[in-house]
């Protein structure tokens, strides 16, 4: 069946330095890809997408890479801040289905 | 601009009694959904519509029922509430599938 996981429950960082959050997905025709920030007690705030005709795309202090070969997805945040806490989701669908599927979600937390 | 807006943001209720998560976008958006979300875990599909007068069933659709006559509201109601259905709520939307969701803050219930 179709899913989308993630490697690691929580990642821990210092301030400043670079943060990569991975995530695997098991649909060889999934062709969309979101990241999400979820603060505690708050609803999931979108970060960036990919498209599957893409490798990478960058936005302000992160990225997402994408490795279609291994399916697999990545976030990269660039100089990690407080701020930056919280649960990040990755998520994916495809031509045809009418619907997003979530990983289970990564916890990152930011030491000062 | 408000967004995407959800009431109530807290809720108790016991087991058997029925009620109405409301949910209403401003952006005109096509595409809504609303999602389940238990401790320490992503993002469940309940049910979902891509517009007015179309609606259909996410992963986990048991329990809950919904309508969409306007562009702007999307309810979703609690036939017979059970405490498997403890919870937090979220509903989003977005223009399509593809571009970025917008979240609600979530609703938080307990059925006891």
């Amino acid at each position: 069946g179709e899913s989308v996981g993630l490697h690691l429950p929580t990642l821990s960082v210092q301030e400043g330095d670079n943060s990569i959050i991975n995530c695997a997905y098991s649909n060889s025709a999934s062709d969309y890809f979101i990241w999400y920030k979820q603060e505690s007690g708050k609803g999931p705030q979108f970060i960036i997408d990919i498209r599957s005709n893409m490798d990478k795309r960058q936005g302000q202090r992160v990225t997402v890479l994408l490795n279609k070969t291994v399916k697999h997805l990545s976030l990269q945040i660039a100089a990690t801040q407080p701020g930056d806490s919280a649960v990040y989701f990755c998520a994916e669908t495809s031509t045809g289905r009418r619907a997003l599927t979530f990983g289970s979600g990564t916890r990152l937390q930011v030491q000062p | 601009n408000a967004g995407v807006t959800q009431t109530p943001k807290f809720q108790v209720l016991k087991t058997g009694q029925s009620m109405t998560l409301q949910c209403a976008q401003d952006m005109n958006h096509e595409y809504m959904s609303w999602y389940r979300q238990d401790p320490g875990m992503g993002l469940r599909l309940i049910h979902y519509s891509v517009g007015a007068g179309i609606t259909d069933q996410g992963e986990v659709p048991n329990g809950y029922n919904v309508s969409r006559s306007t562009t702007e509201d999307f309810p979703l109601r609690l036939l017979s509430a059970a405490p498997s259905q403890t919870s937090v709520y979220f509903c989003a939307s977005s223009q399509t599938l593809y571009t970025e969701a917008f979240f609600g803050q979530g609703t938080r219930l307990t059925v006891v």
